[in-house]
């Protein structure tokens, strides 16, 4: 099945630093990879995501970029402001008999010093 | 609101006993998972559903069962509960095994073991 590595599990940064999460994967079929947000306390949202046929994807201050030959894709955050400050989960999800299952990485500890 | 309703949101119950944590997915959608996350781990694939079949399984305990109604809501039936059951379950949904895509979380139901 499909192993996602991230790191690193804890980040800290000042308040309009960048922050640069990174995960590999192992199943070369995997074409979707999502990242999750996780504030205290409440469930995962989705902020951005990408598919295998695009090597980068932007939103705002936030873009994430990914190498297939390399089987690995980073999350990059500009101008961090203190709400950035939560559980950030990247994700890589492909076929397995029939179904796409999202396989997680550990997450990495986000922590925006104002 | 993700549209994924998940209940109770808080259970609290002795070791050896038997809980049932239910799940209504979105409105359309037809493939329900199943996460486990314990203190300080990433989000454990338990088992998913897709229009009232099991279709994947990963890494449920043999205490642990599951299943999809006809109106597409799930249960995870949890047995002869261990400490170390302990743990944020979260149900997802997306909108079923014919496309790779973003999976919506509930909030949660937060088990303590005691």
């Amino acid at each position: 099945g499909e192993n996602v590595e991230q790191h690193p599990s804890t980040l800290s940064v000042q308040e309009g630093d960048s922050a640069v999460i990174k995960c590999t994967y192992s199943d070369s079929a995997s074409n979707y990879f999502p990242w999750y947000k996780q504030e205290l306390g409440k469930r995962p949202q989705l902020i951005i995501d990408i598919r295998s046929n695009v090597g980068e994807k932007k939103d705002q201050r936030i873009a994430v970029t990914l190498n297939k030959t390399a089987k690995h894709f980073s999350l990059h955050i500009t101008e961090t402001q203190p709400e950035d400050s939560a559980v950030y989960f990247c994700a890589a999800s492909g076929a397995s008999g029939g179904s796409y299952i999202p396989t997680f990485g550990r997450g990495t500890s986000l922590i925006v010093h104002p | 609101d993700s549209g994924v309703t998940q209940t109770p949101k808080h259970l609290i119950t002795a070791t050896g006993q038997r809980v049932t944590l239910r799940c209504s997915p979105r409105s359309g959608d037809l493939s329900v998972y199943w996460y486990q996350q314990s203190l300080d781990q990433g989000l454990q694939f338990l088992i998913q559903y897709y229009n009232g079949e099991e279709r994947a399984k990963g890494n449920i305990l043999e205490r642990f069962s599951a299943q999809q109604f006809p109106d597409l809501h799930s249960e995870l039936n949890l047995s002869s509960l261990e400490l170390g059951d302990s743990a944020l379950y979260f149900c997802a949904s997306s909108v079923g095994q014919l496309m790779n895509t973003e999976a919506f979380f509930g909030q949660g139901t937060r088990l303590t073991v005691v």
